[in-house]
């Protein structure tokens, strides 16, 4: 059962322009949402996260939407740089943890083309 | 500050043996998880330790064990590995317990089996 739905797969973005990134979860019970970035060779790195309090969170170009009543949560990327290039991860998990530890989406592949 | 170190980054291994692998969390970290990474799974919780006592477990079979030091250094292993466990093994520590928390991740280690 895939509790996080991550879309799309890959996505290309002509430089500047916004990069949007969407992730769905079905238990409710989950209460922080972090978004990962992961280049090559490297572990994940994390990006900027959101608790269900909040409807927005932004930290630079990066700004989280969340969505409680539709269990929805998206990574907005704006002025996306040739080194935003990445693979990127949604995330959710409850507070203490559990069986389903962080639960990650399946990834978007971003390029950004100059 | 150094971050989440892995050791060995690379290995490989031979179907029917067991393998260890190594994480030191960043200083002052207590609690460190685990995660298989695979192009078909994506990233899966294995298991998170805080103060040497495993507080959650991922849905993987008995074969997948760990544990954690005093100074909060932390391994994995894995016995009969099969050709399924070829895969990238991140380590990620956090300052306190539980999932909700940020989480630092390593570079991985790559395991291949044959």
């Amino acid at each position: 059962q895939q509790q996080v739905k991550q879309s799309p797969q890959s996505l290309i973005v002509q430089k500047g322009g916004i990069s949007i990134i969407n992730c769905a979860y079905e238990n409710t019970a989950f209460d922080y949402f972090p978004w990962y970035q992961q280049f090559p060779g490297k572990g994940p790195a994390l990006l900027i996260a959101i608790r269900p309090d909040v409807s927005e969170k932004k930290e630079g170009r990066f700004t989280i939407s969340f969505n409680k009543s539709a269990k929805q949560f998206s990574l907005h990327i704006m002025d996306s740089q040739p080194g935003d290039s990445a693979t990127y991860f949604c995330a959710a998990s409850k507070l203490g943890g559990g069986a389903d530890g962080l639960t990650f989406g399946k990834g978007t592949h971003l390029i950004i083309q100059p | 500050k150094a971050g989440v170190t892995q050791t060995p980054r690379y290995l490989i291994k031979t179907r029917g043996q067991q393998v260890t692998l190594s994480c030191s969390p960043i200083s002052g970290h207590r609690s460190v998880s685990w995660y298989q990474q695979t192009p078909g799974q994506g990233l899966q919780f294995l298991f998170e330790y805080f103060s040497e006592t495993q507080r959650n477990k991922g849905n993987f079979p008995g074969r997948f064990s760990g544990r954690q030091f005093s100074n909060s250094r932390s391994e994995m292993n894995v016995s009969t590995l099969e050709l399924g466990d070829s895969a990238l093994y991140l380590c990620a520590s956090s300052l306190r317990q539980g999932l909700a928390y940020e989480q630092y991740f390593g570079p991985g280690t790559r395991l291949t089996v044959t």
